[in-house]
């Protein structure tokens, strides 16, 4: 299957810092990138939908300036979290999904974010 | 609403035991279910795509099968290391959604040896 890769893995920062997550698709173009959030024991929440070149689609009750999304090019997109607190604590995953039609999304590894 | 249940929430199995895991869903038009695998830590792993009923795919051990209303995956003589939570999620077929999937809660699989 294809290839998603996010960094960093792992995050610690203090409350009040902005902490910028990458998400690349490594061998397709992801003309869409969606993120999740996942609690513990928990399914995944859609965060926001981003297409390449276009503003992010944020799902009800999520503020779109705390959680700033770039998609710049058809490989990249950015996930900011910004003023970060401790309730931002989580595990933020990105997919991604080529064209349109019967392609699937593939999902990154995930970024551990700890806020203190 | 798209709506995703899966059950049950856990189930425990012996090795060699075989089960199958339920995903009921409610959606306006299916454009694909979807069953991934998600280990502790770590990202979903795509395992299969179903898009009409009384289509069947088949992976090792897991079968994946669907109808109008649910999907089944048929786990066959598992082992400790299929071990994980199972995802469901559907796509519809909504004009503005851009593929998004509903996932279902999950259901955590534990395989003793």
């Amino acid at each position: 299957g294809a290839v998603v890769s996010q960094h960093p893995s792992r995050v610690i920062c203090k409350s009040g810092t902005s902490v910028k997550i990458e998400c690349r698709s490594l061998d397709f173009q992801a003309t869409t990138m969606f993120w999740y959030r996942q609690f513990p024991k928990k399914s995944l929440m859609l965060m926001a939908t981003s297409n390449e070149g276009s503003k992010a689609t944020y799902e009800q009750g999520v503020e779109k300036d705390k959680f700033l999304i770039n998609h710049a090019s058809l490989t990249l997109s950015t996930l900011t979290v910004t003023s970060a607190h401790p309730e931002d604590s989580s595990f933020y995953i990105c997919s991604a999904r080529s064209g349109t039609g019967r392609n699937t999304q593939y999902f990154g590894p995930g970024t551990r974010l700890t806020v203190l | 609403e798209d709506q995703v249940t899966q059950s049950p929430e856990a189930l425990r199995l012996q090795e060699g035991e075989s089960s199958s895991l339920n995903c009921s869903y409610t959606v306006s038009g299916l454009r694909g279910l979807f069953w991934y695998r998600q280990d502790p830590g770590k990202g979903p792993e795509f395992l299969f795509t179903l898009y009409s009923a009384g289509e069947e795919k088949e992976k090792e051990r897991l079968k994946a099968t669907l109808t109008k209303k649910e999907s089944f995956l048929h786990i066959t003589a598992p082992k400790p290391e299929d071990s994980a939570t199972y995802l469901c999620a559907v796509r519809d077929a909504g004009g503005t959604s851009y593929g998004k999937l509903t996932f279902g809660q999950g259901t955590i699989l534990t395989v003793h040896p």
